[in-house]
């Protein structure tokens, strides 16, 4: 069974901080994709990134980085000099590669609070 | 580009009314589709997702149904309504297998039912 966590239900930071959003994922597929969403109040789930199990190289996006580990199944999440706009519902995915649909399996989700 | 709408965008239902949620995808064909819920505060989860025409399947067993007379048309229902099925229901597609496989989210249907 596929199961992601995402350990920290709330998060609170001044803008102009740096958060780093933690995920952590299990599953017995060699292959897997990983995703990060943002639902900002407005509810609608915005597409972030997504990133393949064979391919362990960061990212960065901006003021975005991941960090994917797959020694610790991890796919971390940073903010840099958050912003006001980045307050949202973060959510943390998963995908094995198999069967037709591309069912996901989401984590709890990480709420993002940034003030000024 | 693919778009994907869902109407309404809110909706105040009595307990035991019926329910009738569309979801539509425009700019792809042959699209999988998919029907989340998410109850204040709390994560998503899969109700159905359809591979195509005619084709659903459910993740949970409750009180509602899906169907999908067209290809991009995707359809939420239920007979009777219960107080438990208020939630924000979200509306997903990705491409075949094959393609990265990420979901893309419609705008969502609030639903209260008292």
């Amino acid at each position: 069974a596929q199961k992601v966590t995402q350990a920290q239900t709330e998060i609170s930071v001044v803008e102009k901080e740096d958060v780093t959003l933690d995920c952590v994922y299990e599953t017995r597929d060699t292959t897997y994709y990983l995703f990060w969403y943002k639902q900002p109040p407005s509810g609608e789930l915005v597409f972030l990134i997504r990133r393949n199990s064979f391919d362990e190289q960061n990212e960065i996006s901006g003021r975005y980085s991941w960090n994917f580990q797959k020694s610790t199944s991890s796919f971390n999440f940073t903010i840099t000099a958050s912003q006001v706009v980045d307050s949202a519902v973060y959510f943390c995915a998963l995908k094995s590669n198999t069967g037709t649909a591309s069912k996901l399996t989401f984590g709890t989700g990480t709420r993002l609070q940034v003030t000024l | 580009s693919q778009t994907i709408h869902q109407w309404p965008a809110t909706l105040v239902q009595p307990v035991g009314s019926p329910l009738s949620l569309e979801c539509t995808v425009e700019g792809t064909s042959n699209p999988n589709l998919y029907w989340y819920r998410q109850a204040a505060g709390r994560g998503l989860q899969l109700l159905f997702y359809s591979v195509g025409i005619g084709q659903i399947s459910s993740e949970v067993p409750q009180n509602l149904s899906a169907s999908r007379p067209q290809d991009r048309q995707f359809i939420l229902s239920s007979k009777k309504l219960l107080l438990s099925d208020s939630g924000f229901y979200l509306c997903a597609w990705s491409g075949r297998q094959g393609s990265y496989n990420e979901q893309f989210f419609g705008p969502g249907t609030r639903l209260t039912v008292l």
